[in-house]
């Protein structure tokens, strides 16, 4: 059951460039998409979420993009750093019921010096 | 600022044993989860659970796995019948039941649990 897919097992890039990570899904009743950073033995954090009625959200270095049509949705962190490195994970849910969410596989980035 | 906090870290156990992990959400939440990552695998979901009754559960959540909320403040997810396949890391969750962040997840740090 691959609902969410994060093509990219690992991403690597320079500190102070973009990162982008990636994450397709197929199920088009998913209406909230969330990222979460997660580091060894700890658990997910939340780090940014939209809704499927916007196609872009930004907190401070984090911006995520939806493209509904596409059924896209990236994650854009600028300046990365290195605190950054981690590996973040894409969910979704759908409205009603229980709200579970539906994670992809991850994506471990690593922010170099 | 709040957390979801979840006991023991680390469970080790004997296959067939009964193990009882435990959770302790945010103070204002309604919805309680469950999920688990085995090792080298994403995150799944096992349960969800609001107003003392399962709202919807995974075919993971089988007849061995069970949930309770024994009192206000704890949720608990018991394992009857550990089998090594249960070897996983255990993560609670929980979320408000409305407002603006109503649809996100706060996660606990998990309890790694090894059946022998």
């Amino acid at each position: 059951d691959q609902q969410v897919k994060q093509n990219s097992p690992s991403l690597s890039v320079q500190e102070g460039r973009i990162s982008i990570l990636n994450c397709d899904y197929t199920n088009s009743m998913f209406d909230y998409f969330l990222w979460y950073k997660k580091y060894p033995a700890e658990g997910p954090t939340f780090l940014i979420s939209i809704s499927s009625i916007k196609d872009k959200n930004e907190d401070g270095r984090f911006t995520v993009f939806l493209n509904k049509s596409a059924k896209h949705l990236s994650l854009h962190i600028v300046p990365s750093q290195p605190g950054d490195s981690a590996v973040y994970f894409c969910a979704a849910s759908e409205e009603g019921g229980g709200n579970k969410l539906t994670f992809g596989t991850g994506t471990q980035l690593k922010v170099e010096l | 600022e709040p957390e979801v906090t979840q006991t023991p870290s680390h469970q080790v156990t004997q296959m067939g044993q009964e193990v009882i992990l435990r959770c302790v959400p945010i103070s204002n939440h309604l919805y309680f989860y469950w999920y688990r990552q085995i090792l080298g695998q994403k995150v799944e979901f096992l349960v969800s659970f609001y107003n003392n009754e399962i709202s919807e559960k995974s075919e993971i959540f089988d007849d061995q796995f069970s949930v309770e909320r024994p009192d206000g403040s704890n949720f608990t997810l018991k394992i009857r019948s550990t089998k090594l396949e249960d070897s996983a890391m255990y993560f609670c969750a929980s979320r408000r039941l409305a407002g603006g962040a109503k649809n996100i997840q706060y996660f606990g740090a998990g309890t790694r649990l090894s059946v022998l």
